[in-house]
Parts: structure tokens; C-alpha cells; sequence
């Protein structure tokens, strides 16, 4: 049974260029969240969605970067025009139903270099 | 914002010593997680805590959630070089699906 799969691992983009990460789920989880780290620091909440919804998007910045779960295929997150300010690891969480009470499964995680 | 304060940063110890952290907010908190993370990989679920005084073991861990809701702490005894990484505490509240994460505390065990 195949964790969260996300990809690509490493990410190197240049500043104002776009960047598409990608997430698959565990089989049978239908709810996606990301999660961006900075270095040395925790991990920040960026965008809780279930299939074609946006649940809550209370911590994705309000310009360059939005999230989507269609019915088929992986989540994505997608950042415009990257600036340095965007490097960071990028996770992946899923479960099976929006409940805390399964917990998170994270992903290896996306890490984005803007240069 | 709710923000949660871990403690230490970073732990250097010896291999076969036991280890204490925590982490406090200002905020209450219905469930409280702990997950250990290593290099270049994602955070992994070591305990979850969903009780107020809850006191919860995995292996050699184990974790309590405070009574006032608004701490956690996690022991891991006689340690072994598997145990290097940093250690994060995770919380959330009731009806919420985002967590709310601390800085970590980065264990290091010479030899």
C-alpha cells in the first residue's frame, strides 16, 4: 500500500517562473492537506481539500499560489512568478475522511529552490 | 495566532540516556501529536494524544497531554543513534483539520 507520493522531490526554478508540485494521496484517502516548512523551522498549514473543494485556505498566501484535488488525478499546488522568498519544503498530508482522529500521513515532500 | 513553544531547541546526549521535551501554548488544544522527522524525508506520527492527562507509550516513548489542554510533553528512554532527528509537536482544535506546529527540537546522540 503506497504512502503519500509527491513529486518532483527537488524543485529548482528561477525567480518569476512557475512551480507545479504534485501529491497523490494514499489509496482511499479523499482529503489532501499542504504544509510548507521553511528551514529550521515547524511546519505552516497552507490548504486543507477533498475532491473538487477547497476546504479551507486560510494559510495560502493571497497572490502567486493556489491548490487544487480535481475527481481524477493528484492534488497540485502551484506557485506564479517564485521569488527567493519561496524556497522551501513543500508536504503533503492525506487522510481517509477530514478527521484528526486517523491522523496525517505526510508525503517526502517537495524541496523548491528559486535561484 | 496560535503559536506553540517547544523546548529545547536541540538535546546533545549520550547513547543509552533518556530524553525529555515539551511544548506549552497560551492556547487549549483538543489533540496533541508528536512526530519525528529526519533528514530530506516528511514528518512521521510517533504518538497521538486526543484526552486532557492522557498519558499514551510506543516503544520507548511515551507522551502526556497536559490537564490545562495547553502542553504536551514527550520522554524517549535509553536512546539509541536510531532516535537522531528533530522532534515536533503538532496540535489542533476541536473541529479543525489543520495542525498548528512548534519549531522542533533537534536530538543528537554522540556515541
Amino acid at each position: 500500500n503506497a504512502g503519500v507520493m509527491q513529486n518532483p522531490r527537488h524543485l529548482v526554478r528561477r525567480r518569476g517562473q512557475e512551480a507545479r508540485l504534485r501529491c497523490s494521496p494514499m489509496k482511499g484517502h479523499s482529503h489532501v492537506y499542504w504544509y510548507r516548512q521553511l528551514p529550521e523551522e515547524g511546519l505552516k498549514f497552507m490548504v486543507y481539500l477533498q475532491k473538487e473543494n477547497i476546504i479551507d485556505e486560510s494559510g495560502m498566501p493571497k497572490e502567486r499560489f493556489s491548490a487544487e484535488f480535481p475527481k481524477e488525478g493528484p492534488s497540485i499546488l502551484r506557485i506564479q512568478q517564485v521569488v527567493r522568498g519561496d524556497s522551501a519544503a513543500y508536504f503533503c498530508a492525506s487522510s481517509p475522511q477530514g478527521t484528526l482522529n486517523y491522523g496525517y500521513t505526510f508525503g517526502s515532500g517537495t524541496r523548491l529552490t528559486v535561484v | 495566532g496560535q503559536q506553540l513553544n517547544q523546548s529545547p531547541q536541540s538535546m546533545f546526549i549520550q547513547e543509552g540516556e533518556d530524553v525529555s521535551m515539551n511544548c506549552t501554548s497560551s492556547s487549549i488544544f483538543n489533540t496533541w501529536l508528536w512526530y519525528k522527522q529526519d533528514p530530506g524525508e516528511g514528518p512521521v506520527l510517533l504518538i497521538a494524544l486526543y484526552k486532557a492527562g492522557e498519558l499514551t507509550s510506543n516503544g520507548r516513548l511515551t507522551a502526556q497531554f497536559g490537564i490545562t489542554r495547553k502542553d504536551s510533553f514527550l520522554n524517549i528512554s535509553a536512546s539509541i543513534p536510531s532516535d537522531v532527528g528533530i522532534y515536533f509537536c503538532a496540535a489542533a482544535i476541536q473541529g479543525a483539520q489543520k495542525l498548528v506546529f512548534g519549531q522542533g527540537t533537534r536530538l543528537t546522540i554522540n556515541p
